[in-house]
């Protein structure tokens, strides 16, 4: 069953905005994940958060954890037309290891 | 670094013919394996996952079926495809649970 859900289910924003979309899950987890799907392909994986981590920026990608409110938000800075894609939050829950994926956010930039 | 092998790209069969989707791994060993298959425009759902030669965990009821004949090997099988079996298929590598999940590109099928 999916675990994690991203919010909003899309987004369009112009390129050199910030996007920002959020993702919540149910259980506790051992760390959470981002990944990057351009449409008609694989994920990529972008970045991956420890249950003990708040707070890790790759790039123009930055991640928060807060682990009270089961909650993570992906921002993604300076946004480019390249940035054209789906993304997804998952999840390894503590008593697992398998990832269970949200619906993803589809983010649509604007040249 | 993992190199995920996945064919065909698309697939075209009708409904009642037999499935055989084959994901092979290179670069790395003993890793975990995973199908997942994802609906247009949708999330993915997980169907198979096996952390070894011969251990399969099912995670949906289905006409679908795995195998792992050999370590670095995940096979997809049916014996007769539904309509509803159509969707993009999935593989998936990862080393364990705080590790990042590497993807094939990923099969279509389509049942007519």
């Amino acid at each position: 069953s999916q675990q994690g859900e991203e919010d909003p289910q899309a987004l369009s924003i112009q390129e050199g905005e910030n996007a920002t979309m959020n993702c919540s899950y149910k259980t506790s987890i051992n760390n959470l994940q981002w990944y990057r799907q351009n449409s008609g392909r694989g994920l990529v994986h972008l970045i991956l958060i420890r249950s003990n981590e708040r707070e890790k920026h790759s790039g123009r990608l930055r991640v928060t954890l807060d682990t009270s409110k089961k909650s993570s938000s992906l921002l993604i800075t300076a946004s480019r037309a390249a940035d054209t894609a789906s993304y997804f939050c998952a999840t390894a829950d503590s008593n697992d290891y398998k990832l269970s994926f949200g619906a993803g956010t589809t983010v649509t930039v604007r040249a | 670094s993992q190199t995920i092998h996945q064919w065909p790209a698309t697939l075209v069969q009708p409904v009642g013919s037999p499935l055989s989707l084959e994901c092979t791994v290179e670069g790395t060993s003993n890793p975990n394996l995973y199908w997942y298959r994802q609906a247009a425009g949708r999330g993915l759902q997980l169907l198979f996952y096996s952390v070894g030669i011969g251990q399969i965990s099912s995670e949906v009821p289905q006409n679908l079926s795995a195998s792992r004949p050999q370590d670095r090997q995940f096979i997809l099988s049916s014996k007769k495809l539904l309509l509803s079996d159509s969707g993009f298929y999935l593989c998936a590598v990862d080393r364990g649970p705080s590790t990042e999940a590497f993807f094939g590109q990923g099969t279509r099928l389509t049942v007519v």
